[in-house]
């Protein structure tokens, strides 16, 4: 089952923030978030495991709430460096794979 | 760290060739790797996993006798599309990942991905 993402794309400047949603209809195992730039493999950002759960780098963080059914990216003060598409990948218990969103394309402008 | 290699970066062929892509983990031992498909603009759509020594499991609608793949060691994995026709034109990445075969609790690493072209 894909999970649903929102936004499909965002815009944004220098500075500025975004939230990016993923969503599944039953609870989660995990959570992944990826960026891929164009022509680019996709590279990993962080894992969520825990309900409830926050973590971060940098200005890019990411929430798991309590229910494990949707997760939460955050692009904090953005940065030209940000651009590029974002995708979250979910799995179900015992069903060791990802199901990847369709993505959300973010382009930062100066 | 945690760096998978993937090759070739692009192919084209004709018609009815076989096509071999092989993904190396450079620096980690993977447990498990993926292969996706990966159409323009599209999300990743998992084709298969494989674990070390054993065989593939495919997704629901991948031909395995199409998509034949090989996960020889803990540190590389073969797909190879077997006489390729332009509908399997798309870009393939691999992914790998040193987590327990039953839960991933660890990040997967992709490849730079393959852009196979069929004429």
């Amino acid at each position: 089952q894909q999970p649903v993402q929102s936004p499909q794309a965002v815009i944004l400047r220098e500075g500025e923030d975004a939230v990016i949603n993923c969503s599944s209809s039953k609870a989660l195992y995990s959570v992944h978030w990826y960026r891929q730039k164009h022509g680019e493999a996709p590279v990993f950002l962080m894992i969520l495991l825990k309900g409830g759960e926050q973590k971060g780098h940098d200005k890019i963080s990411a929430s798991f709430n309590e229910k494990k059914q949707q997760s939460s990216l955050y692009l904090t003060a953005s940065q030209l460096s940000y651009s590029g598409t974002y995708f979250c990948g979910t799995e179900f218990r015992n069903d060791y794979k990802l199901s990847f969103g369709a993505g959300t394309t973010v382009t930062v402008r100066a | 760290g945690a760096v998978v290699s993937q090759h070739p970066s692009w192919v084209i062929c004709k018609s009815g060739t076989s096509v071999k892509i092989e993904c190396r983990s450079l620096d980690f031992q993977a447990t498990t790797m993926f292969w996706y498909r990966q159409f323009p603009k599209q999300s990743l759509m998992l084709m298969a996993t494989s674990n070390e020594g054993s065989k593939a499991t495919y997704e629901q609608g991948v031909e395995k006798d199409k998509f034949l793949i090989n996960h020889a060691s803990l540190t590389l994995s073969t797909l190879t599309v077997t006489s390729a026709h332009p509908e399997d034109s798309s870009f393939y990445i691999c992914s790998a990942s040193s987590g327990h075969h039953l839960y991933s609790n660890q990040p997967q690493h992709f490849g730079d991905g393959t852009r196979l072209s069929i004429l």
